[in-house]
């Protein structure tokens, strides 16, 4: 069974940067497009973005276009997302999650095991 | 965007009763070329990560139980559970696929009478 290992939770201030890594099996990394999401306590998933490791290309959602950047190690296999000048309102779990083929438009399948981001002001 | 709304927020129902749980799309999620709805159903269970039941709005998910299925079209999608178990009990999503950005519904939580 595939498996996504993200990194551990985090504590940050209000204005500082975050990154949380997710390692793939390793293989076939490139047949695959990897997705972040995310989920504030209590609430529902919400889309931040894709990265196409075949290409090297990135998809934001435009609510975070210019504080987030996703990219990917295919030497480690290892997808990374950076979330710039956080808020209290970023505190969420943040999720990675593999699509099931290398297109954008795909369902998820399988998801890391998310990572508590909290943001105190 | 594509704005994806469930119904209802909360189901109780009885062990071995069915549950029915809606989901709805503000446009079309069907593409013509290939016949298909781009459109999953999910269930999240408390502190797990969510799991992928049904994609192309009907097709099951290899291991999941036949008691669940998903049926709709264009707009209007339904995820049933036949017969309700106890290890069911968790929230479940839709989400659209169709679109960037893609987008999920705001959960039914589904809970034993």
């Amino acid at each position: 069974q595939v498996h996504l290992v993200q990194s551990g939770a985090e504590v940050k201030k209000a204005g500082s940067s975050v990154t949380v890594s997710c390692k793939a099996p390793g293989g076939t990394f490139s047949d695959y497009t990897f997705n972040w999401v995310r989920q504030a306590p209590g609430q529902g998933f919400e889309w931040m973005g894709v990265i196409i490791p075949l290409y090297g290309t990135a998809n934001y959602a435009q609510k975070f276009q210019g504080r987030v950047t996703i990219t990917a190690d295919e030497s480690t296999t290892t997808i990374y997302m950076e979330l710039n000048s956080l808020r209290p309102e970023d505190t969420a779990v943040y999720y990675c999650a593999r699509a099931e083929t290398a297109t954008i438009y795909n369902w998820f399948a399988p998801w890391g095991q998310g990572t508590l981001v909290t943001v105190s002001s | 965007d594509i704005v994806m709304t469930q119904s209802p927020d909360s189901l109780v129902v009885s062990l071995g009763e069915r549950a029915t749980i809606n989901c709805k799309s503000s446009q079309s999620v069907f593409y013509g070329s290939n016949n298909k709805n781009y459109l999953a159903w999910y269930q999240q269970k408390p502190g797990q990560p969510p799991k992928v039941l049904i994609y192309w709005a009907s097709i099951r998910e290899s291991g999941v139980p036949d008691r669940f299925s998903g049926s709709g079209s264009g707009t209007d999608f339904t995820l049933t559970i036949s017969s309700l178990q106890a290890e069911d009990v968790a929230t479940y999503y839709c989400q659209q696929y169709h679109t960037l950005p893609l987008s999920f519904g705001g959960g039914t939580k589904v809970e034993i009478k």
